[in-house]
């Protein structure tokens, strides 16, 4: 079953404009990862947040976690056409080492 | 690339056939988790290794097994193969050692039962 739902299910935008997807999840969690994913190849591991973190940076990623609502968002500024690709959010309830419940992910096309 | 490998690329089996997907982690990595991706799905968590046992099994019936070797490569077993095993197979490395709870995927092997 899948512990966080995505949306959009689908994004299309320009080259430099931004890109905000959001994750919702059911149940506690340890912490919270963002993956992408080219083609329908292998995950690449984009940023982790915390429980206790509320918001993330890694270059022109920002991620923002809030437990409260059990919701995260990835916001990628200045989008290039190559970062088309699905993007799937993925907790980690910290109960059992390494398994992550992923969503159903958000298809981003950007345009150049 | 992340290091991890995965072996084949792409499979085609027929329905009641057994299928074994093989998978080498990133150097330094103890352990191994596998999972399935259904088309247009999120991959689901099928079970993880670690020290060569099973450490944690997700909603998979037992036809699905598997094995990790004391060079911490593993594989994944499906026996009576079902349509519904067609999907993209992903195996991925960690260490328990660290404090990073990052986890780095292979490519992938795409198993298509006929």
């Amino acid at each position: 079953s899948q512990q966080g739902e995505e949306d959009p299910q689908a994004l299309s935008i320009q080259e430099g404009e931004n890109a905000t997807m959001n994750c919702s999840y059911k149940t506690s969690i340890n912490n919270l990862q963002w993956y992408r994913q080219n083609s329908g190849r292998g995950l690449v591991h984009l940023i982790l947040i915390r429980s206790n973190e509320r918001e993330k940076h890694s270059g022109r990623l920002r991620v923002t976690l809030d437990t409260s609502k059990k919701s995260s968002s990835l916001l990628i500024t200045a989008s290039r056409a190559a970062d088309t690709a699905s993007y799937f959010c993925a907790t980690d309830s910290g109960t059992s080492y390494g398994k992550l419940t992923f969503g159903q992910g958000t298809i981003l096309t950007v345009h150049p | 690339e992340t290091g991890v490998t995965q072996s084949p690329t792409h499979l085609i089996k027929t329905r009641g056939q057994q299928v074994t997907l093989r998978c080498s982690s990133q150097s330094g990595h103890n352990t191994v988790s596998w999972y399935q991706q259904a088309l247009g799905q999120g991959p689901q968590f099928i079970f993880q290794y670690y020290r060569e046992e099973e450490n944690g099994r997700g909603n998979f019936p037992p036809r699905f097994s598997g094995l990790q070797f004391p060079n911490y490569s593993s594989e994944l077993n499906v026996n009576a193969l079902e349509l519904d095993d067609s999907a993209l197979y992903l195996c991925a490395s960690s260490s328990r050692t660290g404090a990073s709870y990052e986890q780095y995927f292979g490519p992938g092997t795409r198993l298509t039962v006929t």
